[in-house]
């Protein structure tokens, strides 16, 4: 399935490193999404983009920068990480940002900080 | 409290048995309800939407209690390929289709 992909899959990196997520989605949706899923703990959203623009920061640390260049590409640029950092980073999509919608979720990216 | 609340589990049952999960959100809120499933290592995806009425999917079976702010998922005839971590999900009134995952609940179906 190629609905949404994200690259890399695996990340190790040091606390000093500047990486990117990648996720493209390929179902001609408009909002997109950034989740972190850390062991024993719920998905928790991060960011929310809806054309493009972000519409949510969920109180996440300015470590993590998102960027949404067009509807069917969104990265996440980290810097400066700390190891509770590592976790499964999952991007999805929908349609649109309304109530309701089916989300598509990408493989994620397992991150894990050193 | 959490938002959304599970029991993680896990449940081990044998092939062809009927398990029920259930779920609690806080929210009193929330306007969408969902169950999704993910697989070990792998993304969610969704497996049906709650309807107030209640709704049947095959061998699945959603049910919303609303004023008990309480959502449940039936597996009737489980099979080994229903071993996966089933998530409720909610979205509230007013909050776009911004999800709050519950920490998920752990199947195991045993031959």
């Amino acid at each position: 399935e190629t609905g949404v992909t994200q690259t890399p899959r695996h990340l190790v990196m040091g606390m000093t490193n500047k990486k990117s997520l990648k996720c493209e989605q390929h179902l001609g949706h408009n909002a997109m999404y950034w989740y972190k899923q850390s062991a024993k703990k719920p998905l928790e959203l991060m960011f929310v983009y809806n054309f493009k623009e972000q519409t949510e920061n969920n109180s996440v640390p300015s470590r993590f920068s998102p960027e949404c260049p067009n509807s069917s590409h969104l990265f996440l640029h980290l810097h400066t990480l700390q190891p509770e950092d590592s976790a499964l980073y999952l991007c999805a999509s929908s349609q649109e940002l309304t109530s309701g919608q089916e989300q598509f979720f990408g493989p994620g990216t397992r991150l894990t900080v050193l | 409290r959490k938002e959304v609340e599970q029991d993680p589990g896990p449940f081990n049952v044998p092939e062809g048995a009927t398990v029920a999960f259930n779920c609690t959100y806080s929210n009193s809120a929330s306007q969408s309800f969902f169950w999704y499933r993910q697989d070990c290592r792998k993304e969610p995806k969704l497996l049906m939407s709650v309807y107030s009425s209640g709704n049947e999917d095959g061998r699945f079976t959603a049910q919303l209690n609303r004023a008990s702010q309480y959502i449940s998922l039936l597996i009737r005839d489980s099979k080994l390929s229903d071993s996966a971590t089933y998530l409720c999900v909610v979205n509230a009134f007013n909050a776009g289709n911004m999800l709050t995952f519950g920490g998920g609940t752990r199947l195991m179906v045993k031959p």
